[in-house]
Parts: structure tokens; C-alpha cells; sequence
């Protein structure tokens, strides 16, 4: 059972570059996988931000694409998203994915880190 | 990319069964899997159904899912409702060029 963690600042102001990292148990990224980020903001829908391969082949949600990278850090087994430009739209619940088929289920989630934008 | 469309909120009492739909906006329903995640308030989403209609163990078989292609669109059916069936439903499947999409989810009220 792969698990996830997320862990990053839970406060981010204006402009600033939002880093955010997900610690993986259980599996190797390097085995295999997609990998990815999905927000909440405070009482809406999800929206899916990205996924990585464990080749680090990218797929990035098109409105966000100019302001999105991830990235995969093998030696730590985490896997990190940056979001940059950040504005009071992208308050929300930031949860790191994994799917073990492209195409099918999101198998698992972590258990979110919610990050508010303010000054 | 298409969207995909659910109602609001549904509402139904326990014991009964209620049905959730998930409309694409273009594009055929079956050129892509569809799945069903429950969301209980500060929780993360579980998988109830993937790939149209199949369950992840664990998940009763009171939750079914389907497709429609004369109405583009896919659905959740919940039968036996119980007061923890509460919670929000969000559908969600994948655009040919590698993008996951969302429905906007439906709060299931269970009366």
C-alpha cells in the first residue's frame, strides 16, 4: 500500500512560488506509477494540477501549465510541485495522487496540506 | 477538453437507492474510463467505482456504476442508503491528450 504525505508552508503571499513536497512509503518512484498533485478550494470541487511519470514524462492542467513545474526526487523518494504567481484563487487543499494505471483510478491520495494565500 | 457535468446536490431516505449522473460535453462517454470518488467532510477521496463499473474491494455492492451513450453519460447508483452514504461524489476521467478531468461533484444528502 503506497502511502503519501504532504508537507509544506500553509501560508504563501501573493507572487510568491508555492513549493510543495510529497513523501512516498511503500513504493519506489523509480518502479513505476503516475504521480500527481490535485487541489480543493475551501468548499468546491477537485481540480487536477499535474502528474509526473516515474521517467518524469510530464502532464500539466492547461490552465495552469505556465506556472506548474513537477518534479521527482528519486534519492528522497518524494515528489515535489512548484506553483508560481500564486494569488488568492489558489487557496486551497493540496493533495499528492498516485495512479497505477494512466487512464484508470487515482489509487491513492495523501491526506492534504490546505495553503492559503494572503499577505 | 470536455466537461463533466453533475447535479448539485441529490437527496434520498435511508433504505432507498438513489442514482448520481455525469454528463461529457463532447466526445463519446465510452472513449474513456470513468470513475466515482466519495468525499466525506476534511477527508481525502476513495475510489467507490473505477473503469465505468467495477469495485475496489472493500466497497459494497451497493454502489454500481454505468455508462449511457445515448446520453453521454455515466452514473452512480447507491441502493440500501445508509447515513454514512452522506457525503460528496465527484466523477472524473481523462481527455485523449493527457488531461484528468473532474466533475464538479454532487453532495448526497441521505435524509
Amino acid at each position: 500500500q503506497v502511502q503519501l504525505q504532504e508537507s509544506g508552508p500553509g501560508l504563501v503571499k501573493p507572487s510568491e512560488t508555492l513549493s510543495l513536497t510529497c513523501a512516498v512509503s511503500g513504493y519506489s518512484i523509480r518502479g513505476g506509477y503516475f504521480w500527481g498533485w490535485i487541489r480543493q478550494p475551501p468548499g468546491k470541487g477537485l481540480e487536477w494540477i499535474g502528474t509526473i511519470t516515474h521517467t518524469g514524462s510530464t502532464y500539466y492542467n492547461p490552465s495552469l501549465n505556465s506556472r506548474i513545474n513537477i518534479s521527482l526526487d528519486m534519492s528522497k523518494n518524494q515528489v515535489s510541485l512548484k506553483l508560481s504567481s500564486m494569488t488568492a484563487a489558489d487557496t486551497a487543499v493540496y493533495f499528492c495522487a498516485v495512479s497505477v494505471d494512466w487512464g484508470s483510478n487515482i489509487d491513492s491520495w495523501g491526506q492534504g496540506t490546505l495553503v492559503t494565500v494572503s499577505s | 477538453n470536455f466537461m463533466l457535468t453533475q447535479p448539485h446536490s441529490v437527496s434520498e431516505s435511508p433504505g432507498k437507492t438513489v442514482t448520481m449522473s455525469c454528463t461529457r460535453s463532447s466526445g463519446s462517454i465510452a472513449s474513456n474510463y470513468v470513475q466515482w470518488y466519495q468525499q466525506r467532510p476534511g477527508s481525502a477521496p476513495t475510489t467507490v467505482i473505477y473503469e465505468d463499473n467495477q469495485r475496489p474491494s472493500g466497497i459494497p455492492d451497493r454502489f454500481s456504476g454505468s455508462i449511457d451513450t445515448s446520453s453521454n453519460s455515466a452514473s452512480l447508483t447507491i441502493s440500501g442508503l445508509k447515513t454514512e452514504d452522506e457525503a460528496d461524489y465527484y466523477c472524473q476521467s481523462y481527455h485523449y491528450d493527457n488531461v484528468v478531468i473532474f466533475g464538479g461533484g454532487t453532495k448526497l444528502t441521505v435524509l
